[in-house]
């Protein structure tokens, strides 16, 4: 299957950028998502962007997509305590895969600290 | 609250017992799955039904069986677990046909302990 690799943990300060990366091995991706999990919780998703889009900026998260050399970044801007959780990246492959068939990396554990 | 609820939300069995977990959706959605995250590997696809149907098995060993009975519920009962198959089972939910992207929600999940 395909691989979605992410660095397992990352602390910040509160206030400032937190940036999470993210690599990927399928090069038929059309879509990737960033979707948070926060202790006894299920998935949320936060943000995706379009393969052929290099940039999508949503409030306080922006997500940078360099397809070439499949790496995708999450940076969130003036992190709060409350964004402590953990990250997932996900990546959709060619259309017509299998519904629901998304690739997961393991996720990064983000910790704040005020 | 995503609108997809998952019930038991705690579970301890014992490798002989039968269990089953469930599922509902207040979404509308048209599709639903069963995730499987365990420690330190990526999530894992298990099952995915579609308007009712299985479409998807993801080659799971045959001690998880799962039931859609309409597309707001999901079941997926356990008999003679092993211990590796501890784990938070998700369930998850999308509507089919929104232009590509594929927007999955998911309940809190059941965690699973097999003793």
């Amino acid at each position: 299957g395909e691989d979605v690799e992410q660095s397992l943990f990352l602390s910040v300060r509160e206030g400032d950028s937190s940036v999470i990366n993210c690599t990927y091995t399928d090069s038929s991706s059309t879509y990737l998502y960033w979707y948070k999990q926060e202790p006894g919780a299920g998935l949320q998703l936060l943000t995706y962007i379009f393969s052929n889009m290099d940039m999508k900026q949503d409030q306080r998260l922006t997500v940078l997509l360099n397809k070439k050399d499949k790496h995708l970044s999450l940076r969130i801007a003036d992190t709060q305590t409350g964004d402590s959780a953990i990250y997932f990246c996900a990546e959709k492959g060619a259309e017509g895969s299998t519904l629901g068939r998304l690739y997961f990396g393991r996720g990064t554990q983000l910790t704040v600290w005020p | 609250e995503t609108g997809v609820t998952q019930t038991p939300r705690h579970l301890v069995m014992g490798m002989t017992n039968k269990k089953s977990l469930k599922c509902e959706q207040h979404l509308g959605h048209n599709a639903m799955y069963w995730y499987k995250q365990s420690a330190k590997k990526p999530l894992e696809l298990m099952f995915v039904y579609n308007f009712k149907e299985q479409t998807e098995n993801n080659s799971v060993p045959s001690r998880f069986s799962p039931e859609c009975p309409n597309s707001s519920h999901l079941f997926l009962h356990l008999h003679t677990l092993q211990p590796e198959d501890s784990a938070l089972y998700l369930c998850a939910s999308s509507q089919e046909g929104t232009g590509g992207v594929e927007k999955l929600f998911f309940g809190s999940g059941t965690q699973l302990s097999v003793l």
